[in-house]
């Protein structure tokens, strides 16, 4: 079956760091990718996705690719806020819809 | 646009009670989704519904839990009797899922349950 593996966390950062959060894959067929942040006490938001390899998925200055080869979808920022403070869940759907699989979550403190 | 609503947001019962959680999907979603999140772990599907059908349900404990989606709109997720190990974060999602598209799913702000 789908699985996401994350990066194991706590990740604290210092403002204006640089950010990587891994995430690799195991699915069949083309699945879409995607990155979700859950702020403190509020649900789900999607953050980024990329539906097919070599596509680049951005928003407020993350960035994850998805690549093929090394079944990852690993996300960068260049420079991290205090406001960026969340947990960050990798997750994937299959090519025939329906669920979603989930990593376990990474949590991101920034601190200033 | 609203997004996903549930009800109520926090819950603490005490065990073998019963419990209902609700959920109003994004207009125009057809498609439904539950999902639970415990402590530490990112949510996993319990039921799907498209429109009024439960297309996969293989993860529901449907000796405590079921739910419904009579109209093909909004939601009723319900425990009973509920256990210890119930204690959860329980989010509702919707989706427009049509032939060949698949569509971003949006999350509600979950029910955080608390079993005592």
């Amino acid at each position: 079956g789908n699985s996401v593996t994350q990066m194991e966390g706590p990740v604290t950062l210092s403002e204006e760091a640089f950010l990587t959060i891994n995430c690799t894959y195991t699915a069949t067929g083309y699945p879409s990718l995607f990155w979700y942040v859950q702020y403190p006490g509020e649900g789900l938001q999607l953050l980024l996705k990329a539906t097919k390899a070599d596509d680049k998925g951005s928003n407020k200055g993350f960035e994850a690719t998805y690549r093929k080869e090394t079944t990852s979808f690993h996300l960068e920022k260049g420079s991290v806020q205090v406001s960026d403070s969340a947990v960050y869940f990798c997750a994937l759907r299959g090519s025939n819809a329906g669920k979603s699989t989930f990593g376990d979550g990474t949590t991101l403190t920034v601190k200033p | 646009e609203a997004g996903v609503v549930q009800s109520p947001r926090y819950k603490i019962i005490e065990k073998k009670q019963p419990v209902a959680f609700w959920c109003n999907p994004i207009s125009g979603h057809n498609t439904l989704y539950w999902y639970r999140q415990n402590l530490g772990q990112g949510p996993e599907l319990l039921i799907r519904y498209e429109n009024e059908e439960a297309v996969d349900d293989s993860q529901l404990p449907k000796d405590r839990f079921s739910a419904e989606r009579l109209k093909g709109v909004d939601s009723t997720l319900k425990i009973q009797p509920a256990e210890l190990g119930d204690s959860a974060v329980y989010l509702c999602a919707s989706s427009l899922e049509g032939r060949g598209i698949q569509e971003t799913q949006y999350f509600g702000p979950g029910t955080r349950l608390l079993v005592l």
